[in-house]
């Protein structure tokens, strides 16, 4: 079973500081999928990476895949309150690929 | 990307009774699924939702507890039966679409279930 794990769980930080979360697996992915989800509602997709070593950056928040496909780290720079939400990084499964496993997830509150 | 609207947003329900969540899709989509989320949990698959065939459901998910229906390509229900307190969770409709060489999925905003 291909599992994700995601570092640190939870994460409660001051506005303007910065934060790194991590996503894991012993598996490598073919490509990897950042989403972020806020109360109430289902989850967002932020940004996919394909090619390892591939950064991408989504204004404050920069994205890493890892060079040899098996991680990937999301930075925020200068946190806000309206980063506050549950990050969760995502790829498709070796079974079928049409379908998309969710990792553990990263609960991210941003305090003013 | 896609519109997903889900029916009910919220419910709360008797230990043995059976909810029915409805999901629509503003385009027509190949790919349809079923999650579920536990307070405070990531997401967990229970089912790929296929239009004109019996879904394909994961470990630990069966069609008797979870029947879902797709009668055509924008719409989709999941069946909640029997329901029992463990089964509050979030369940969240989502469609996928294929990008290059990989899926990207959108959700609805889910149905917040409580069962007493």
């Amino acid at each position: 079973t291909q599992l994700l794990e995601q570092s640190p769980q939870f994460l409660s930080i001051q506005e303007g500081e910065n934060l790194t979360v991590y996503c894991n697996s012993s598996s490598v992915f073919s490509s990897l999928q950042w989403y972020r989800q806020e109360p109430g509602e289902g989850p967002v997709l932020l940004v996919t990476v394909v090619t390892g070593g591939e950064v991408k950056k989504l204004k404050r928040l920069t994205f890493q895949f890892g060079d040899a496909r098996k991680d990937s780290s999301l930075h925020i720079t200068a946190a806000q309150p309206g980063d506050t939400g549950l990050y969760l990084c995502a790829s498709r499964t070796y079974s079928s690929a049409s379908k998309i496993i969710f990792g553990s997830g990263t609960r991210l509150s941003i305090r003013p | 990307s896609a519109v997903i609207s889900q029916k009910p947003s919220r419910d709360i329900c008797q230990r043995g009774t059976s909810l029915t969540i409805q999901c629509q899709v503003d385009s027509q989509v190949t790919m349809m699924f079923w999650y579920r989320q536990q307070p405070g949990q990531s997401l967990t698959l229970i089912a790929t939702a296929n239009q004109g065939s019996e879904a394909t459901y994961e470990s630990g998910f069966v069609i008797d507890k979870f029947p879902i229906s797709r009668p055509n390509l924008t719409f989709s229900t999941l069946t909640v039966s029997n329901m029992s307190p463990e089964d509050s969770s979030i369940y969240l409709c989502s469609v996928g679409r294929t990008v290059s060489s990989y899926n990207e999925q959108f959700f609805g905003p889910g149905t917040r279930l409580t069962v007493l």
